[in-house]
């Protein structure tokens, strides 16, 4: 299965720990995104790239948020000084913007589940 | 800006009820509309999606979604449920023809269908 692929599947820290998740997106998509989700509601917005350059950061998204694609291959997104807000569980996904495929939809991961205490 | 709201957070039905989960957007531009499912323990999946054409789309499952522009609404419909379609249901949008790509989604409907 080529399917986008996040590790680790869970993460469970000390508060003020930093944190680093990584996800690879399917082979050919040039589009990365990163997502939060939290019970009972929508995966919320982050940030995406496409290729290596980071078009887009939510307003949400505080300092301490740090996301990275150096080759417009996998990512990672890091977490400084964790805080009990933020757990949650922290989706990726995955999107292609050849031209024939202009409007496509994402394809996401199984997600990283984070826990702080 | 850019919203989307799903009014029924919870739906209980039981099997062979008719379905039909709320979806309104806010947007101004053209845009491109997703349904989603996530059940237990799994990752996010597309039921369907529009694009443009026939406002009418049909998806997996059986599922379908009108899209209906002059009231900004994208509702999920399905003529009979089965136990199997117990989930959590997105409703998403994005607006890549006017060149914003990321994905806004919902809140979600988490439908439970009785046996």
């Amino acid at each position: 299965d080529t399917g986008v692929s996040q590790n680790p599947r869970h993460k469970i820290t000390k508060r003020g720990q930093n944190v680093t998740f990584r996800c690879d997106p399917i082979s050919e998509h040039n589009r990365l995104y990163w997502y939060r989700q939290t019970l009972g509601q929508g995966p919320e917005f982050l940030t995406y790239f496409q290729n290596e350059a980071q078009l887009e950061k939510s307003r949400l998204l505080s300092d301490r948020f740090s996301a990275e694609r150096p080759k417009g291959s996998f990512s990672t997104l890091e977490i400084q000084r964790t805080e009990q807000g933020d757990s949650a569980m922290y989706l990726c996904a995955s999107s292609s913007n050849k031209r024939a495929h202009a409007n496509t939809e994402a394809f996401f991961g199984q997600g990283t589940r984070l826990t702080v205490v | 800006a850019q919203s989307v709201s799903q009014h029924n957070h919870h739906v209980i039905l039981s099997e062979a009820a008719s379905l039909e989960l709320g979806c309104n957007y806010s947007y101004g531009g053209t845009v491109n509309l997703f349904w989603y499912v996530q059940y237990p323990g799994q990752h996010l999946q597309l039921l369907l999606k529009y694009f443009s054409g026939d406002p009418l789309v049909k998806g997996i499952k059986g599922f379908e979604a009108e899209f209906i522009k002059s009231k900004f609404s994208f509702n999920l419909r399905k003529p009979s449920v089965q136990w199997s379609d117990t989930a959590e249901y997105f409703c998403a949008v994005n607006g890549a023809a006017s060149g914003t790509y990321k994905y806004i989604f919902g809140t979600g409907t988490r439908l439970k269908v009785l046996a």
